[in-house]
């Protein structure tokens, strides 16, 4: 079975400053796709950003980037130029087709330091 | 972009009655729809998929007779947690898929509380 894992549960970084948050993963998939996503206090989940397993290439989004090591089944979320609007929780999830169920890690709560 | 209503936003229910929880894609026809519960400083734990037109599939330790997921159409699934009991208590979350290639669309969740 596929899981995920986000081995930070707390993380915390200065306002305008870059932090990185952690996401190991294992499936025997090949191709599968990752996600990060955002849930602030409201609890809406707001998509960050998606990578495609085929794509050797990293995802970016503005101010938030991957790295995505496919041989070590890791991505990790980097977020530059932090913001208090970044306080939330992020969860790493992976599925192995697009549509198909999402797997969720455990989360990593994020603070803004003004 | 795609959107997914959830209602209610919360609910407060007796324990023993039922409770019936709407997901709806408002701008897309959902081929599949997710239930999700999340616990307080959890993550999302799916209870289900469902499918329009079949049987829902639920994950393991999930009780199908008090979790009632019916998908009737391409734009609304509903939970229906029957015979409340407290510790059902949690937040739900639903997430429509339009299909392979699209991505997921999240409700904004229900806050359920058994009293």
């Amino acid at each position: 079975a596929q899981t995920v894992t986000q081995s930070q549960p707390e993380m915390s970084v200065q306002e305008a400053e870059t932090v990185t948050l952690s996401c190991t993963y294992d499936t025997s998939e090949s191709d599968y796709y990752l996600f990060w996503y955002k849930q602030p206090p409201s609890r809406q989940m707001i998509l960050v950003i998606r990578q495609e397993a085929y794509k050797q290439q990293n995802a970016t989004e503005n101010r938030f980037s991957v790295n995505f090591q496919k041989a070590a089944k890791s991505f990790s979320l980097k977020i530059s130029d932090s913001q208090l609007g970044d306080a939330a929780m992020y969860f790493c999830a992976y599925t192995r087709g697009s549509g198909e169920k999402l797997t969720f890690g455990t989360g990593t709560r994020l603070t803004i330091i003004p | 972009g795609a959107v997914v209503s959830q209602h209610p936003s919360r609910v407060i229910c007796k324990s023993g009655t039922s409770v019936k929880i709407e997901c709806r894609s408002l701008d897309f026809q959902a081929t599949t729809m997710f239930w999700y519960r999340q616990f307080p400083k959890q993550s999302l734990m799916l209870m289900a998929t469902s499918n329009e037109g079949s049987k829902a599939t639920y994950e393991q330790g999930v009780e199908k007779d008090k979790f009632l997921i019916n998908h009737a159409s391409l734009t609304l699934s509903t939970l229906t947690v029957t015979s409340a009991h407290p510790e059902d208590s949690s937040f739900y979350i639903c997430s429509a898929v339009q299909g392979s290639g699209y991505g997921y669309t999240f409700g904004s969740g229900t806050r359920l509380t058994v009293v």
